[in-house]
């Protein structure tokens, strides 16, 4: 089956710096990607997992662990517009397998 | 570069009737799209896998015959959702894959559909 589990929700104050985890079980792996979604919008790609390690893009970075089934996604300098839902995503036999999302609060 | 585009935005229709859902990938061709529904305070979760030229593969528990889906040329799909009834109220979305990319999706801005 296919399972991938992300905290429902958080928060932090504007200039923090907060992490996302994602776990994932799936039955193939071809890349695991994260995505912002703001409520009644489409989401938005923010980054690219398929090999182990750190991928840094400005204040956002993203993690792999492929041997452990886990990710997690890094912001830092948090803003008031980083409120939104963050999706982990999982690229399985071509199709995207989406996490239960996590919704973040930014606080001033 | 990369846009998908969904029309119409919202819809509101009455239960019984159907609609018609189009998505077009506007400045790259697309050899696949997908189409997901996205309830409130959920993810999104594929209903359907749409390639260019041939039927359509749907998702376990999604109903072929109620979500129609067509995809006649690389740049346009069209979901139709057949005797619609309130608990198909959702947020449905789009992606395209181009297809000279590997992985990336680019997604549509979604279709706000409410049946009354």
């Amino acid at each position: 089956g296919q399972n991938i589990d992300q905290p429902t929700e958080m928060t932090a104050t504007e200039g923090a710096i907060v992490q996302i985890n994602c776990t994932y079980q799936t039955s193939g792996f071809n890349g695991l990607f994260w995505y912002q979604q703001h409520a009644g919008e489409a989401p938005t790609f923010l980054s690219y997992n398929v090999l182990d390690g750190l991928e840094e893009k400005g204040r956002f970075s993203s993690f792999l662990s492929r041997s452990k089934g886990y990710s997690y996604l890094l912001l830092k300098e948090l803003q008031m517009k980083d409120s939104a839902s963050y999706l982990c995503a999982v690229r399985s036999f071509q199709k995207l397998v989406f996490g239960t999302g996590t919704r973040l609060l930014v606080s001033p | 570069g990369a846009v998908v585009s969904q029309h119409p935005s919202w819809v509101i229709c009455k239960s019984g009737t159907s609609v018609k859902i189009e998505c077009r990938s506007l400045d790259f061709q697309a050899t696949t799209m997908f189409w997901y529904r996205q309830f409130p305070k959920q993810s999104l979760m594929l209903m359907a896998t749409s390639n260019e030229g041939s039927k359509a593969t749907y998702e376990q528990g999604v109903e072929k015959d109620k979500f129609l889906i067509n995809h006649a040329s690389l740049t346009l799909s069209t979901l139709t959702v057949t005797s619609a009834h309130p608990e198909d109220s959702s947020f449905y979305i789009c992606s395209a894959r181009d297809r000279w990319s590997s992985y990336e999706q680019y997604f549509g801005p979604g279709t706000r559909l409410t049946v009354t």
